[in-house]
């Protein structure tokens, strides 16, 4: 099983609308959770950080946690062409290293 | 207050040639990460360092990869007798610790010819 999973996607979503990004982990013990922006050519870029259950709201995003179910999840409202990028999630493991998913293609639909 | 350093942005090499590339960390942070990312796909961790020690290096090849960060100056990336197969993004991040937030730096696109 793989340490942290996402849809690899392109997530093709309309202007203007919430952008849903998921992402799911097998390490129980995890305790830290990240979500990174990459645009096309361009290093990947932390957006949110996570540590416990529940909602996290930052501007436009959201981050939700549920350390039960094992899964992360991105939030974007209100979606803007240049929210278009690869969202990576990222989960320490044991050892306190962190794991990167392959990352979700979002496609905001002018 | 610099962010990760990356040098050069880009670098082309010949088969066989040896590829240098150098990441300073944010300013506080001893934790450096390697990751190699080819077009399209994901990030791969290649090898975590602290000042003068490799913690973890399983994502390096057996050969012709090596990775320092010495107590003064950058990490140090090297690819020696490269290939084309070498040729990706490479990034560097730092952390003040393990278990914290990485930052990367602009990466280096390297080429091999």
């Amino acid at each position: 099983q793989k340490e942290v999973e996402q849809n690899s996607g392109p997530l093709s979503v309309p202007e203007g609308a919430i952008a849903s990004l998921n992402c799911t982990y097998s390490d129980r013990v995890s305790q830290s959770f990240f979500w990174y922006r990459q645009y096309s050519g361009k290093s990947p870029e932390l957006i949110m950080s996570i540590y416990s259950n529940g909602d996290k709201e930052d501007g436009r995003f959201t981050a939700q946690l549920n350390k039960a179910s094992q899964y992360v999840s991105l939030l974007i409202r209100d979606s803007q062409p240049s929210d278009s990028a690869t969202y990576l999630c990222a989960v320490t493991v044991k050892d306190d290293k962190i794991i990167f998913g392959k990352g979700t293609r979002l496609h905001i639909l002018p | 207050n610099a962010g990760v350093m990356q040098n050069p942005r880009h670098l082309v090499r010949r088969r066989g040639q040896e590829a240098r590339l150098r990441c300073s960390p944010m300013k506080g942070h001893s934790h450096v990460y390697w990751y190699r990312q080819l077009p399209e796909e994901g990030l791969k961790f290649m090898v975590y360092l602290q000042k003068e020690n490799i913690i973890d290096e399983s994502g390096m090849p057996k050969e012709r990869f090596s990775a320092e960060f010495p107590k003064e100056g950058p990490s140090i990336l090297r690819i020696q007798q490269v290939v084309r197969g070498d040729s990706a993004a490479y990034f560097c991040a730092s952390s003040p610790h393990p278990s914290y937030e990485q930052y990367f730096g602009p990466g280096t696109r390297l080429t091999v010819t």
